[in-house]
């Protein structure tokens, strides 16, 4: 079975330039989470999808970060704009949903923000 | 303020000898507290999930304890070996929703 899949594994960027990252969860998982990591830190959720709907986003910084889950499979997060604070691991990590409580985590992506 | 507390940011220990890491929390109640394993470059890995009537659960050389009343969970490795070697993760879900909060992780180095 394959595991959560996410891309791009790295990224480069100046600050005050937008940036997106790619999500593929695990097949039959309904819950999607998005999770941000910063270094010797452990991850902060961002964001929370049952299927295609938005169930916690508290805490993500709507003035510059958005997501959707489109058909509730795949998922996109953007950053625009970027700033150097933003330089952090991006994890993505489904779970199958009906009280199933283990997280699978992706591989993240690490974004480097100049 | 919540917080989740892990003892060290980092432990080394002998091969053969037994890990034990900790995880202490103010101001949560949780519904159950799981523990992964993340290695350099890669995302965590799921070990161990106990709620919170229970007081121990095991899974090979791993066992997790619960402790409600002193707000702690402690996490056994025995018989470390090298390839043990990783960052652990406590994680704690206060509603049973699965929306967890994690600790900062405490970096294991077993040394051969």
């Amino acid at each position: 079975e394959a595991g959560v899949v996410q891309s791009p594994r790295y990224k480069i960027i100046e600050k005050k330039q937008p940036v997106a990252f790619w999500c593929n969860p695990i097949s039959g998982h309904n819950t999607l989470y998005w999770y941000l990591q910063n270094l010797g830190q452990g991850p902060e959720l961002l964001i929370r999808y049952e299927n295609e709907e938005a169930v916690d986003d508290s805490q993500l910084p709507k003035d510059r970060f958005s997501a959707e889950r489109l058909k509730g499979v795949d998922s996109t997060l953007k950053i625009q704009p970027a700033e150097l604070g933003d330089s952090a691991v991006y994890l993505c990590a489904s779970s199958p949903g009906d009280s199933q409580e283990t997280q699978y985590f992706g591989p993240g992506t690490r974004l480097l923000v100049l | 303020s919540q917080k989740i507390e892990q003892n060290s940011e980092a432990l080394n220990i002998q091969e053969g000898k037994t890990a034990t890491l900790t995880c202490n929390y103010t101001n949560y109640s949780p519904a159950y507290l799981q523990w992964y394993r993340q290695d350099p470059g890669r995302g965590p890995v799921f070990l161990l999930l106990i709620r919170e009537n229970e007081k121990e659960k095991r899974k090979e050389r791993l066992k997790v304890t619960f402790d409600t009343t002193l707000k702690q969970s402690l996490f056994h490795i025995t018989a470390s070996q090298p390839a043990d070697s990783a960052t652990y993760l406590c994680a704690l879900d206060q509603t049973g929703a699965n929306n967890l909060f994690f600790g900062t992780g405490t970096r294991l180095t077993v040394i051969p």
